[in-house]
């Protein structure tokens, strides 16, 4: 099975930095995905890691290390637009283990 | 090109009933997920379609069931409504499963308020 956490809640002042973890227990892995939901809408993709490094796009990126089955999503130069829940998600792997695992979300407050 | 379309988007049953809710993947996707989702569960797997059959299950009891047809539309259900099935239902997406989530598209989801 598939245990994935990461902090309930953050809070960041505009235009600064923020890091989110999230720390995985999987039996199979097939990447580590993370999604932005912004309260009443759904998710949307933001990254997807299968390699260890760090990927980044634009104000965006995402850090895996999967000998340490922990992740990041780093957002740079908050904005108000960047208050949401961030989800971490792990993919399983093998036969009829595809689907996407969520962990609860980390609810980001960007505050002026 | 049209977005993945879940109807209704607000649902009110009563304990007992049974419910449908409905999802129209993006045009040519044809693998089709469903979530549940709560405050204090999160996004939780409900199961996976491909191809009209069931490629996965997630832990959820046999009231919660679902099918696809040949438009790759798809439909679940859930029978002997509970009070803890209240949660927003969502559908994802994808041209084939198993492959990267930026390929998985969510939709707006159904709000089901069971009282």
């Amino acid at each position: 099975g598939q245990n994935i956490d990461q902090p309930t809640e953050m809070t960041a002042t505009e235009g600064a930095i923020v890091q989110i973890n999230c720390t995985y227990q999987t039996s199979g892995f097939n990447g580590l995905f993370w999604y932005q939901q912004h309260a009443g809408e759904a998710p949307t993709f933001l990254s997807y890691n299968v390699l260890d490094g760090l990927e980044e796009k634009g104000r965006f990126s995402s850090f895996l290390s999967r000998s340490k089955g922990y992740s990041y999503l780093l957002l740079k130069e908050l904005q108000m637009k960047d208050s949401a829940s961030y989800l971490c998600a792990v993919r399983g792997s093998g036969a009829g283990s595809y689907q996407l695992t969520f962990g609860k979300g980390t609810k980001l407050s960007v505050i002026p | 090109k049209a977005g993945v379309t879940q109807t209704p988007r607000y649902l009110i049953k009563t304990r007992g009933q049974q419910v449908t809710l409905s999802c129209s993947p993006i045009s040519g996707h044809r693998s089709v997920s469903w979530y549940q989702q709560t405050p204090g569960q999160g996004l939780q797997f409900l199961f996976e379609y491909f191809s009209e059959t069931q490629r996965n299950k997630g832990n959820f009891p046999g009231r919660f069931s679902g099918r696809q047809f040949s438009n790759s539309r798809s439909e679940m259900n859930v029978s002997t409504l509970e009070l803890g099935d209240s949660a927003l239902y969502l559908c994802a997406s994808s041209l084939v499963p198993s492959t990267g989530g930026s390929e998985a598209f969510f939709g707006q989801g159904t709000r089901l308020t069971v009282v």
